[in-house]
């Protein structure tokens, strides 16, 4: 168990929809990093936040945005879905040290 | 441009062989960090280790060890007697860290150990 927990760990929804992918990093973890795992794509890193800010950007669409809360959680939201988001999605946390620690990942289902 | 590249798609070896995987990566820049992931039939992902571009010392952690050529642009990982619970997909990556932030993977080696 890593301690970084994701929600939900299974997501089904239809094109066009909007969902919300939710990580709670380990205790004290400042930094949390998105990223999207798909057959076509490979893994892509997509987003780091770093106590509430965001720290660095990748491959992430503009359909796609993120944000750190006050109590380090993070929310992934995706809109306007298309088949092709359907994918794992994962989050990682790291602390002062250089070790990431990753959630289980949400595997999101677009119909 | 940044790219890895990681040219083993898949590896099979027998229990107790040793196995490399090999990464070889392209980046113009002079800072950079090298990581390893690992990616178990389970779905985790694992981290094994970071290396930043000016720290070329290989590192052994138990079975595991890796060799950091720059002369070479290679970050190859060993699996010294390999188990089957080495069993899984390993990834290669690449941050840039100046300029445009870049995280680049490679595409992984999937490796079998067979008992």
């Amino acid at each position: 168990d890593s301690g970084v927990t994701q929600t939900p760990k299974h997501l089904i929804t239809a094109t066009g929809q909007r969902v919300t992918l939710r990580c709670s990093p380990r205790s004290g973890d400042l930094s949390v990093y998105w990223y999207q795992q798909s057959l076509d794509q490979g893994l892509q890193f997509l987003i780091q936040y770093y106590n509430g800010e965001e720290r660095a950007k990748g491959n992430i669409l503009e359909r796609f945005s993120a944000q750190q809360f006050p109590d380090l959680h993070s929310e992934l939201n995706l809109s306007s879905l298309e088949l092709g988001d359907s994918a794992l999605y994962f989050c990682a946390s790291q602390g002062s040290e250089e070790t990431q620690y990753f959630g289980p990942g949400t595997r999101l289902l677009v119909l | 441009a940044q790219k890895v590249t990681q040219a083993q798609t898949e590896i099979s070896v027998v229990e107790k062989e040793d196995v490399t995987l090999d990464c070889v990566y392209e980046t113009r820049d002079t800072t950079y960090y090298l990581f390893w992931y690992k990616q178990p039939p389970s779905g985790e992902l694992v981290f094994l280790i970071r290396r930043n571009s000016f720290d070329e010392q290989n590192e052994i952690s138990g079975r595991y060890s890796w060799n950091f050529q720059k002369s070479t642009s290679s970050f190859n990982f060993t699996i010294t007697a390999s188990q089957v619970v080495d069993s899984a997909v390993y990834f290669c990556a690449l941050i840039r860290t100046s300029g445009t932030y870049k995280y680049i993977f490679g595409t992984g080696t999937r490796l079998k150990v067979l008992a």
